[in-house]
């Protein structure tokens, strides 16, 4: 079945940093989304990706749609305290196993440096 | 204000027992789903629902139970044959006939066993 990996596993940052992390697939994704989820709280939305190539930003957030379609990336620029959370990437085959579900990487934990 | 509410935010089990774990939606979404979070992973697709009457096992649906008898809401049941319930619930939606099909986040259920 299809597969997301994703790095790093968690990372600490200080404030001002940038930060980048990866998602990568075994197959072919025709849409990549990235999420950020607070403490007990439900994972909320911060950018989709549709097309091959596509560079999207949100404020300090940038992500992109790797061109072989396997890959996304997500940079956070100037980190802040807030940023500390954890992050994951959710990408659907073309095929869309289960109906086209999505399907989620195990995320990637930001934490401040001590 | 639109959008997916889960509840209750903390639920506990004892041993044998089934408990129901609420979530209604206001944003006149098709699909629903229901997802088990455990520390350090990934997001696990337990049932879905595309349609009213009708819905489907995820990945790991073993122990769990749904219904979907309208529209706005999708109640998970964790029945005594789950033997590790213990976990954040996340319940999501997304609107099939947009062009894009971004899920969106309840603020999830910790269940616990007493």
């Amino acid at each position: 079945g299809q597969q997301l990996n994703q790095s790093p596993q968690s990372m600490f940052i200080q404030e001002g940093e940038d930060v980048s992390m990866n998602c990568t697939s075994s197959s072919i994704f025709n849409t990549w989304l990235w999420y950020k989820q607070d403490p007990g709280e439900g994972p909320v939305l911060l950018i989709a990706l549709y097309k091959a190539g596509e560079l999207t930003s949100n404020g300090r957030l940038t992500a992109q749609f790797g061109i072989t379609r396997k890959d996304s990336f997500l940079n956070i620029s100037a980190s802040i305290p807030s940023d500390v959370g954890i992050y994951f990437c959710a990408g659907q085959g073309l095929g869309g196993g289960s109906q086209g579900n999505l399907i989620f990487g195990k995320g990637t934990k930001l934490s401040v440096k001590p | 204000d639109g959008g997916i509410t889960q509840s209750p935010k903390y639920l506990f089990r004892k041993e044998g027992q089934n408990v129901t774990l609420s979530c209604e939606q206001n944003l006149n979404h098709d699909a629903m789903y229901w997802y088990r979070q455990d520390p350090g992973q990934g997001l696990r697709l337990i049932y879905y629902s595309q349609i009213v009457n009708d819905f489907q096992k995820g990945d790991i649906a073993e122990g769990y139970s749904v219904s979907r008898e309208k529209k706005e809401s999708f109640p998970l049941t964790v029945t005594s044959a789950q033997k590790n319930p213990t976990a954040f619930y996340l319940c999501a939606s997304r609107d099939r006939a947009a062009t894009n099909e971004k899920l969106f986040f309840g603020s999830g259920t910790q269940l616990s066993v007493l």
